[in-house]
């Protein structure tokens, strides 16, 4: 089992649509980290989060890290094309200075 | 900004034959993580080091072998290649043994044939 799971595992939507992918766990976090990563390219890191509640905004993209510490989500607004990747969340696990992967969310935005 | 940088960025061997991937982080990051992703998955952690000593261990095979260097770039030395070592291998630095983001380099594609 994974320390932090992603859902969806996979989206397909329609370019101008709305989305949210989730990042759960039952254990708390120091930060955590969003990625996002293109067929053939590593990961390149979007945001960190690292105060429960904290909401940052990246131009469409939005992340918030729960209250608790032990979940996230990203939201895209009016998904594009661009948007389409596998996105991973990434946590510091709280105590432990070791970082673990979510599973993925593998996004496709259709034109 | 500099970023991690990786070499070679694509390696083609032969089953039993040996490869060595190169990682150089980003300057003043003394911390490097190593990661293998196969085809459709996410990346599976390999193994890391902090101020050249190795600080954690993850899926690696035997066969492996990495060590980082007083520059603090890293090598990961692998053996007796076989057919499923055919992945995408991501290095990833960070400063003070990781506490803080990791910053991934562009990858080394092995395929071995």
């Amino acid at each position: 089992t994974q320390l932090l799971e992603q859902s969806p595992q996979f989206l397909s939507i329609q370019e101008g649509e709305n989305l949210t992918v989730y990042c759960n766990s039952s254990s708390v976090f120091s930060s955590l980290q969003w990625y996002r990563q293109e067929p053939g390219e590593g990961p390149v890191l979007l945001v960190t989060v690292v105060t429960g509640g904290e909401v940052k905004k990246l131009k469409r993209l939005t992340f918030q890290f729960g209250d608790a510490r032990k979940d996230s989500s990203l939201h895209i607004t009016a998904a594009q094309p661009g948007d389409t990747g596998l996105y991973l969340c990434a946590g510091l696990l709280y105590n432990f200075n070791k970082f673990y992967f979510g599973s993925g969310t593998k996004l496709n935005v259709k034109p | 900004a500099a970023g991690v940088i990786q070499s070679p960025r694509h390696l083609i061997k032969e089953k039993r034959e040996t490869a060595t991937l190169k990682c150089y982080p980003i300057p003043r990051h003394d911390t490097v993580y190593w990661y293998q992703q196969g085809p459709g998955q996410d990346p599976q952690f390999l193994i890391s080091f902090y101020e050249k000593m190795q600080s954690d261990k993850g899926s690696i095979p035997d066969r492996f072998s990495a060590q980082q260097f007083s520059d603090y770039h890293s090598e990961l030395n692998m053996s007796s290649l076989e057919l499923g070592d055919s992945a995408l291998y991501f290095c990833a630095s960070t400063q003070g043994g990781g506490r803080y983001e990791q910053y991934f380099g562009p990858g080394t594609r092995l395929t071995v044939t």
